[in-house]
């Protein structure tokens, strides 16, 4: 079953603009993992945030995670077309991880 | 370094035919996981390795799927007698520990259509 629930389901933004998704969870974590997904294949991973961290930074890339709502969100700021892809947080507890449903961003020239 | 590789990348079966999916992890890495992702769906858990630990199958969605890992490397995922809806791209990831960040790398995926 699925841990996260992201929102929103799609978006759609120009180049330039700062794209926002949110991701909620149900059970308590270890940390929260963003990932990145083209064209339906394998995922690369962007940024983990520990359960004791509140903010967290890599490039363009800002997460923020809040345990007492059990929700995080990735901002990438300054988006390109190139960022087209869709997004999975996927929290950590114990062994394995649990993605979410994802959110589709697409990016327009 | 060489990442996750997967094969085939692609594969088309009848159904009631049986398939095995090959997942060659990183070098090195003791956890090794499966994943299913139906068209326009998240990551659905199937079963996690860990090292000589016995596997986590708690995700299979029937006693027709199986999985193997031999000597802490490759592994297989078995699916007797495909159905149509079992058509989707099965992933697999590995990370360095059970334990720790558990950040994973992803194979490409290799899509299965039954049809």
């Amino acid at each position: 079953s699925q841990q996260g629930e992201e929102d929103p389901q799609a978006l759609s933004i120009q180049e330039g603009e700062n794209a926002t998704m949110n991701c909620s969870y149900k059970t308590s974590i270890n940390n929260l993992q963003w990932y990145r997904q083209n064209s339906g294949r394998g995922l690369v991973h962007l940024i983990l945030i520990r359960s004791n961290e509140r903010e967290k930074h890599s490039g363009r890339l800002r997460v923020t995670l809040d345990t007492s709502k059990k929700s995080s969100s990735l901002l990438i700021t300054a988006s390109r077309a190139a960022d087209t892809a869709s997004y999975f947080c996927a929290t950590r507890n114990t062994d394995k991880l649990i993605f979410g449903t994802g959110t589709r961003l697409q990016v327009f020239p | 370094g060489a990442g996750v590789s997967q094969s085939p990348s692609n594969k088309v079966t009848e159904k009631g035919k049986d398939v095995e999916l090959r997942c060659d992890p990183i070098s090195g890495h003791t956890a090794l996981y499966w994943y299913r992702q139906s068209l326009g769906q998240g990551l659905e858990f199937l079963i996690y390795f860990q090292g000589n630990s016995a596997p986590d199958k708690s995700g299979l969605p029937s006693d027709r799927f199986s999985a193997e890992r031999t000597g802490g490397s490759v592994s297989t995922l078995t699916i007797q007698r495909t159905q149509q809806e079992d058509s989707a791209v099965y992933l697999c990831a590995s990370s360095l520990a059970g334990q720790g960040s558990g950040e994973q790398y992803f194979g490409p995926g290799t899509r299965l259509t039954v049809t």
